[in-house]
């Protein structure tokens, strides 16, 4: 019943490179976060979209882009991976900002080395 | 003061004990209110909605003091499957309009 996945579910990447996180949804929600999760962090959002091409930065935007061309998709790119952006990812998506719950995909591990 | 502060845990508790957990937001403007529970290596799923006059899911009591800026999670008869990470989350209406994820407070129930 997976209405969000995320892909890559895991990957290695090594410092220097850049490196895109993909969250596509089939629910047709307006709203879609970038999350990541650290040890002693909780979740801390990177940026959201409110609609197609509308996006925003969230508290730790810095070294992390994205896009979204469709309201399907939502693209995390790291332009150029550091060994701090090591962390798991979350994408999430809501009908409404911040005041209905948000649904989350399954993670995606990122290894940085 | 942090945004959204629990205490970490873990709480460690018997089977059929009831446990409480707290969190404090530092907004008195803020709006929505969620407990989320997180299993290990999973994603986090929406537990229960916490709503101003307070609401009751089977064994999960969920309270609101707006006043004390305050929200509280009471688990009743612990179960084994009970163990996971339990996030508080608060829409704290101030700039980004998203919510605001406590760090969680870690249950473990034994046996």
């Amino acid at each position: 019943d997976a209405g969000i996945t995320q892909s890559p579910r895991h990957k290695v990447t090594e410092t220097g490179t850049p490196v895109t996180l993909r969250c596509h949804q089939t629910e047709n929600h307006r709203y879609m976060y970038w999350y990541r999760q650290d040890p002693g962090h909780g979740l801390r959002l990177i940026h959201y979209s409110y609609g197609v091409k509308d996006t925003d930065k969230g508290e730790v935007s810095d070294g992390y882009s994205v896009s979204r061309s469709k309201t399907e998709d939502f693209l995390l790119t790291l332009e150029s991976a550091t060994s701090s952006q090591t962390s798991v990812y979350f994408c999430a998506i809501s009908e409404s900002s911040g005041f209905g719950d948000y649904t989350f995909g399954s993670g995606t591990r990122l290894t940085v080395v | 003061r942090k945004e959204v502060e629990q205490d970490p845990g873990p709480f460690n508790v018997p089977e059929g004990a009831t446990v409480a957990f707290n969190c404090t937001y530092s907004n008195s403007a803020s709006q929505s209110f969620f407990w989320y529970r997180q299993d290990c290596r999973k994603e986090p799923k929406l537990l229960m909605s916490v709503y101003s006059s307070g609401n009751e899911d089977g064994r999960f009591t969920a309270q609101l003091n707006r006043a004390s800026q305050y929200i509280s999670l009471l688990i009743r008869d612990s179960k084994l499957s009970d163990s996971a990470t339990y996030l508080c989350v608060v829409n704290l209406n101030s700039g980004y309009s998203t919510l605001t994820f406590g760090k969680g407070t870690m249950l473990l129930v034994s046996p």
